[in-house]
């Protein structure tokens, strides 16, 4: 299996301002096709996931210009430039190359 | 808009069965692949499995923890899919998440379900 690893695990922001999470795989997640099979998911409290990146880099519908992803190979990151009050919840990377796997989660707060 | 809705879930005993239940709504059902998902109490997410649609053989994947002990289905005609549960264990206890797959080089979960709670014990 594909092992993802997220960090930090917790990760306290201040509204307006920037954060960012890593997630590292296992194993190469470029298939040879050029895309990276990398997603990022938000669960809000109380709700369930939602997608909020696919291929790594593309924003999903609706989801604000604020969030963007980025990285190839077995290194990516998840950025918020200005956080918002309800940017609150864990964020999971997940792969596809492979039968998926999760990442841990990171908890933003 | 699209609308997945979980049921069927419940308390059951060990080595016991369940079926949960999927109904999709506001989309050409018969198109989607669907994927169940679960999250056990406090913990992260976890890939069950998925089915594609009949258009790609309606063929299964599963995740090697469920494997030979659950079985996803679909009934076009209704919009539904299924996820047969045998010889549940105390740790398939979890919230299940039904998900819609979209597809764009692979398949990504784009909608989702709130969710049923599956609580197996004795």
């Amino acid at each position: 299996d594909i092992v993802m690893t997220q960090s930090p695990v917790s990760l306290p922001v201040t509204p307006g301002e920037p954060a960012s999470i890593s997630c590292r795989s296992s194993q190469t997640l470029l298939h040879s096709n050029g895309y990276n099979y990398l997603d990022w998911y938000l669960q809000r409290p109380g709700q369930s996931p939602q997608l909020l990146i696919y291929m790594a880099s593309k924003r999903a519908s609706g989801v604000p210009d604020r969030f963007s992803g980025s990285g190839s190979g077995t290194d990516f990151t998840l950025k918020i430039s200005r956080v918002e009050a309800e940017d609150v919840g864990v964020y999971y990377c997940t792969q596809a190359l492979e039968i998926r796997t999760f990442g841990q989660g990171t908890r933003v707060e | 808009e699209v609308q997945l809705v979980e049921s069927g879930g419940g308390l059951v005993q060990p080595g016991r069965s369940l079926t949960l239940s999927c109904t999709v709504s506001g989309s050409t059902f018969g198109d989607d692949a669907m994927a169940w998902l679960r999250q056990a109490p406090g913990k992260g997410l976890e890939w069950v499995g998925f089915i594609r649609s009949e258009a790609y053989g309606g063929t299964t994947q599963y995740a090697a923890s469920v494997k030979g002990r659950f079985t996803i289905s679909r009934d076009d005609s209704k919009s539904i899919a299924y996820l047969q549960m045998n010889s549940l264990k105390t740790e398939d206890t979890a919230v299940y998440y039904c998900s819609r797959l979209d597809f764009y080089f692979y398949y990504y979960m784009d909608v989702w379900g709130k969710g049923t709670t599956v609580t197996v014990s004795s």
